[in-house]
């Protein structure tokens, strides 16, 4: 029974380039959040999709970052042009259910070192 | 503004000496709230869903209790193996909001 699966783990990447970050949610869960975390803070919403809609992308800026659940495949956050701010954890969560109580069930994360 | 507050930041127990975790919010409207367990490197690991005022919940030394302001995750002769910080999140509409988590060090 596979869990929320992330990839790649780590990625480095150098200013300018772009991230692309996977995520395969566990079986039967259509919907997904995307996560930042930082050493001593928080995890921060960033947005949260169902397949092939986005339902609130108010966490992410909306500059060089998009993402994507499409019909087939997983969840892609891409950044394009990273900069050193954007390395960070990025946790990827499913749930079965959008808004109705169902708890997350998170991946370990993709950390991104931009140099 | 719908926030959540964990404390203690930090919590340094001796092994077999309970304690309690905090986490107080304030949203309008809760539809859950949330306690997850997190080890370094590793993504957050769902432990108990509490959804109104007055709900308890167990799992082996851990139980977590909700009132209509805070929960309190109380941890009953904690093991080394305990270690880790623990999570917080509450769900007013779409998005989860989580705290910033207690870093619990359980010294044998």
């Amino acid at each position: 029974n596979a869990g929320v699966m992330q990839n790649p783990r780590h990625l480095v990447r150098r200013r300018g380039q772009e991230a692309r970050l996977r995520c395969s949610p566990m079986k039967g869960h259509s919907h997904v959040y995307w996560y930042r975390q930082l050493p001593e803070e928080g995890l921060k919403f960033m947005v949260y999709l169902q397949k092939e809609n986005i339902i609130d992308e108010s966490g992410m800026p909306k500059e060089r970052f998009s993402a994507e659940f499409p019909k087939e495949g997983p969840s892609i956050l891409r950044i394009q042009q990273v900069v050193r701010g954007d390395s960070a954890a990025y946790f990827c969560a499913s749930s079965p259910g959008g808004a109705g109580n169902s708890p997350l069930h998170f991946g370990n994360g993709t950390r991104l070192t931009v140099t | 503004e719908d926030q959540v507050t964990q404390s203690p930041e930090a919590l340094r127990l001796q092994e077999g000496e309970s304690s309690s975790l905090n986490c107080s919010y304030t949203v309008s409207g809760l539809r859950g709230l949330f306690w997850y367990r997190q080890d370094p490197g590793k993504g957050p690991e769902f432990l108990f869903t509490l959804y109104s005022a007055g709900e308890e919940k167990e799992k082996e030394r851990l139980k977590a209790t909700l009132t209509k302001k805070e929960s309190f995750l109380h941890i009953t002769a904690p093991k080394p193996e305990d270690s880790a910080t623990y999570l917080c999140a509450v769900q007013p509409s779409n998005q989860f909001y989580f705290g910033t988590g207690t870093s619990l060090t359980v010294i044998p």
